[in-house]
């Protein structure tokens, strides 16, 4: 069974900046790229980063773009997301997921989310 | 970046109806286009892939079609456990985005 468990998250000040974690199991790891979706309060998807496979190509919206960094540390099982620079707009649920091959594809498991709050 | 669409944004639906889900894309993006489900609570399942793909595990009744920028969801006959939020995401505009769509909520009528 895939399981993805996100840790790092919680209240920062504008500007600031948080690393969120992500430890999966169930898979083998580094046969799927992987991505962090996140959802403001009330509101729909939003696509932040992938990673492939082996991590050697990383993708970004264009809203995360320069201030944020997705990793993967392939012996580990584990996933990141830096973040810099925050904003009240980076307010929200961001979900760990796997996606469904090794290069960037649909997403086809989730993790519970993992809060990030952005106020002073 | 491809800008996605979809339509309605809520629908309103009995039991047992049939139910079709429109995706629009602001330029092609062949059959690179995906399906979730999301109910209150929960994280999204993906449905569909390559636009008409059944994801593992997903009832017959989900259905989808389309390819270039216009594609559908249809559900044949809406159950109690499909009332739910809807998105459509593109995976063909790397490495710009794979963005999606602002959701369609089907509710009960």
């Amino acid at each position: 069974e895939v399981q993805l468990l996100a840790s790092g998250g919680g209240l920062v000040q504008p500007g600031g900046s948080l690393r969120l974690s992500c430890a999966a199991s169930g898979f083998t790891f580094g046969n799927y790229a992987m991505s962090w979706v996140r959802q403001a309060p009330g509101k729909g998807l939003e696509w932040v980063s992938t990673i492939v496979g082996s991590g050697g190509s990383t993708y970004y919206a264009d809203s995360v773009k320069g201030r944020f960094t997705i990793s993967r540390d392939n012996s580990k099982n584990t996933l990141h997301l830096e973040m810099h620079s925050l904003t009240a707009a980076d307010t929200a649920l961001y979900f760990c997921a796997k996606d469904l091959t090794i290069a960037a594809a649909p997403i086809s498991d989730w993790g519970q989310g993992m809060l990030v709050t952005v106020s002073s | 970046e491809t800008m996605m669409t979809q339509s309605p944004a809520t629908l309103s639906v009995s039991p047992g109806e049939r139910v079709t889900l429109s995706c629009r894309a602001s330029q092609s993006v062949s059959i690179n286009l995906a399906w979730y489900q999301q109910k209150p609570g929960q994280v999204p399942r993906l449905l569909i892939y390559g636009a008409s793909t059944r994801a593992t595990g997903i009832p017959a009744r989900f259905s989808g079609s389309g390819s270039g920028t216009d594609f559908t969801l249809t559900i044949s006959s809406l159950q109690s456990e499909d009332f739910a939020v809807y998105y459509c995401q593109q995976y063909n505009n790397w490495p710009r985005g794979f963005t999606f769509g602002p959701g369609t909520k089907v509710d009960i009528k």
